[in-house]
């Protein structure tokens, strides 16, 4: 079953504290990678695609990298700003598109 | 640059009642979608339209329809709304011409039904 878990389900960094949030997947003809940030109140805002395990992106302060079975987003030196929730989705392909969300981490980040 | 545009933001209706949910999006996107977002959940897919003129149900079409008025316009209705459907929409599009694979969301329409 095509599938999609984000872990933790929330985290409490102190600003400056740097971390990692994780998205498991299991898809059939993987697409594609994604990753989103949603403040409270407004829709998800893409970050990244990734499309191939070893692949790295970056974007200021945060780094999303993949494998087979898992991508990682490594958030360094957090700042107040940063606090979202975090949504990971894979797009697969079985004779059609299928998205795939996880749930999301909710990132508060502490001055 | 608008991005996508939903309207209305916020609705409270009462079982039974029926409304329509107006999506517009400004990018010359070919695909538009239509999602639900639910506390513990994640996004499910209600309906989705891959071109102008095409529909298709998704996870969760019971109890909506659709209609894609033109490339830039996507409805999202209900019919006769029940408590079940009290929950945040977002419309979405993508560039499948591009095939990045990214969507743009709006801003979401916050739906509750007493």
């Amino acid at each position: 079953e095509d599938q999609v878990t984000q872990s933790p389900e929330a985290l409490r960094l102190q600003e400056g504290e740097s971390s990692s949030l994780n998205c498991s997947y299991t898809v059939s003809g993987l697409r594609g990678l994604f990753w989103y940030r949603q403040d409270p109140g407004k829709g998800p805002e893409f970050l990244f695609t990734l499309y191939s395990a070893g692949e790295e992106k970056e974007k200021e302060r945060l780094k999303a990298t993949l494998t087979k079975k898992e991508s990682f987003l490594h958030i360094t030196a957090p700042k107040p700003e940063d606090s979202a929730t975090y949504l990971c989705a894979v797009l697969g392909f079985s004779g059609t598109y299928k998205y795939i969300f996880g749930t999301g981490t909710r990132l508060k980040v502490l001055a | 640059n608008a991005g996508v545009t939903q309207t209305p933001k916020f609705q409270v209706l009462k079982t039974g009642q029926s409304m329509t949910l107006q999506c517009a999006q400004d990018m010359n996107h070919n695909s538009m979608y239509w999602y639900r977002q639910d506390p513990g959940m994640g996004l499910r897919l209600i309906y989705y339209s891959a071109s102008e003129g095409t529909t298709d149900k998704g996870e969760v079409p019971n109890g909506y329809n659709v209609s894609r008025l033109n490339k830039r316009e996507f409805s999202l209705r209900l019919e006769s709304a029940a408590p079940s459907q009290t929950s945040v929409y977002f419309c979405a599009s993508r560039d499948r011409i591009a095939n990045t694979g990214e969507l743009f969301f709006g801003e979401g329409s916050r739906l509750t039904v007493l």
